[in-house]
């Protein structure tokens, strides 16, 4: 499973947009890109999910570099609920265990 | 959306004491993971099962054992409890295809005493 590497914790104010960086050097070619989030004492709840180029739900964007070492979860004009872990992952999405890096923890101030 | 249900959702044990969690996957869903999170850690991986079959084993204890049943129905039973096995214990199901999603359950809360 490829390591991930993202910022321990993040801050922004209300309205704003957010990204989230991660960094995958060693994604292999059949590796999905999926991000979560968990607020305290429940459990992570999907995000969304991306292959390649950009992927857009009604919660986020994420955008995906041609060489696919890295991604970026966009979250357009954040609220306090907002506030919550959110952990990138690498792999084959449903058909394996998650293994779990540091995640960020983003905490949005009024 | 029928989600993920767990049960208990909190248990108190002492030590030595067994526990015995259970986990019902979304309809359809052929694959059940269980994840340990500590307090102010991030989840572990302990195992998991697809169609009923062992699948994968993370860092979960001898104490430790798991089974899938013919409901598609997980079971988690934890013997000899130790203080440090309080946590959250996830329970996730996922169709076990690559690209899809896990979807987690609220979470069991066991404190051992």
């Amino acid at each position: 499973l490829a390591k991930t590497t993202q910022p321990i914790s993040m801050d922004s104010y209300e309205g704003q947009e957010v990204n989230i960086t991660c960094s995958h050097n060693n994604i292999a070619t059949n590796d999905y890109i999926t991000w979560y989030q968990q607020f305290p004492s429940q459990g992570p709840r999907f995000i969304i999910q991306g292959y390649k180029t950009k992927v857009t739900n009604e919660v986020a964007s994420l955008f995906i570099p041609a060489d696919r070492k890295s991604s970026t979860l966009s979250l357009p004009r954040v609220s306090l609920s907002d506030t919550a872990v959110y952990y990138c992952l690498v792999g084959d999405g449903g058909a394996s265990k998650i293994i779990f890096g540091s995640g960020t923890r983003l905490s949005i101030r009024p | 959306a029928a989600g993920v249900i767990q049960s208990p959702r909190h248990l108190i044990k002492e030590k030595r004491e067994t526990a015995t969690l259970k986990c019902y996957p979304i309809p359809r869903h052929d694959t059940v993971y269980w994840y340990q999170q500590g307090p102010g850690q991030d989840p572990q991986f302990l195992i998991s099962f697809y169609e009923k079959m062992q699948s994968d084993k993370g860092s979960i204890p001898d104490r430790f054992s798991a089974q899938q049943f013919s409901d598609y129905h997980s079971e988690l039973n934890m013997s000899s409890l130790e203080l440090g096995d309080s946590a959250l214990y996830f329970c996730a199901s996922s169709l076990g295809e690559s690209g899809s999603e896990q979807f987690f359950g609220p979470g069991t809360r066991l404190t051992v005493l």
